[in-house]
């Protein structure tokens, strides 16, 4: 069935290491979303796409992370150089809008990054 | 950067309790609010999606309104199950169709 696809699951990285986590959305969806659980926000939105086309980052602290969308079945969230208070999971989601108001996302399962 | 609120933070109830809890949003540059349930251990789930003032929802036990003019929606569960246990979350979307959740309220509901 179709599903929003996260890898890794987990990772364990030590500070100031690289790291990528990627999202396959569900095919057909134009929109994708990347979203970071926190005790205090809840999902807080760091950035999103449509048709594969940045539309709003504000939400990323710009010297170290970056999110693309090389193709239409990838989106990457890269965090360089990670540091500890990066330690969350990371969820993608994709959904799709047409011409209107955003529809139901679909949420992956999550990448839990852990930074020693 | 917009707000969503959630209140309360977290609720008890017993098995055949009814419950709502609350949504505040920005009233300006409104397009949609949706509702979410996120069970533990799971991913979220879409429960609502509302766009136009006065709109209900309902889907079996659990309905919720909207007021676009003061900014705020109601989600209400009647007669709470244990298997309704989770987090409720709601979401608002801006003219730039962005979607910005609220912390959620966690609710549990005792057997």
């Amino acid at each position: 069935d179709a599903r929003v696809t996260q890898t890794p699951r987990d990772k364990v990285t030590e500070m100031g290491q690289e790291v990528t986590m990627r999202c396959q959305p569900i095919l057909g969806h134009n929109t994708v979303f990347w979203y970071r659980q926190t005790m205090m926000q809840g999902l807080e939105l760091l950035a999103y796409f449509r048709n594969r086309a940045p539309l709003d980052d504000s939400g990323m602290p710009k010297d170290r992370f970056s999110a693309e969308m090389p193709d239409a079945t990838l989106a990457t969230l890269k965090i360089q150089p990670s540091e500890p208070r990066d330690s969350a999971v990371y969820f993608c989601a994709s959904g799709l809008e047409a011409g209107g108001p955003p529809g139901e996302l679909f949420f992956g399962e999550g990448s839990r990054l852990t930074v020693l | 950067i917009l707000n969503v609120e959630q209140s309360p933070q977290s609720l008890h109830v017993q098995e055949g309790d009814s419950t709502n809890f609350t949504c505040s949003f920005p009233s300006s540059n409104f397009y949609a609010l949706h509702w979410y349930r996120w069970e533990t251990a799971k991913s979220p789930e879409a429960l609502f999606v509302m766009t136009l003032n006065g709109d209900e929802k309902k889907k079996g036990r659990i309905s919720a309104t909207l007021n676009t003019k003061e900014g705020y929606s109601y989600l209400y569960i009647k007669g709470s199950q244990p298997e309704d246990s989770a987090t409720y979350l709601c979401a608002f979307s801006g003219n730039n169709n962005d979607m910005r959740f609220g912390a959620g309220t966690r609710l549990t509901v005792k057997p």
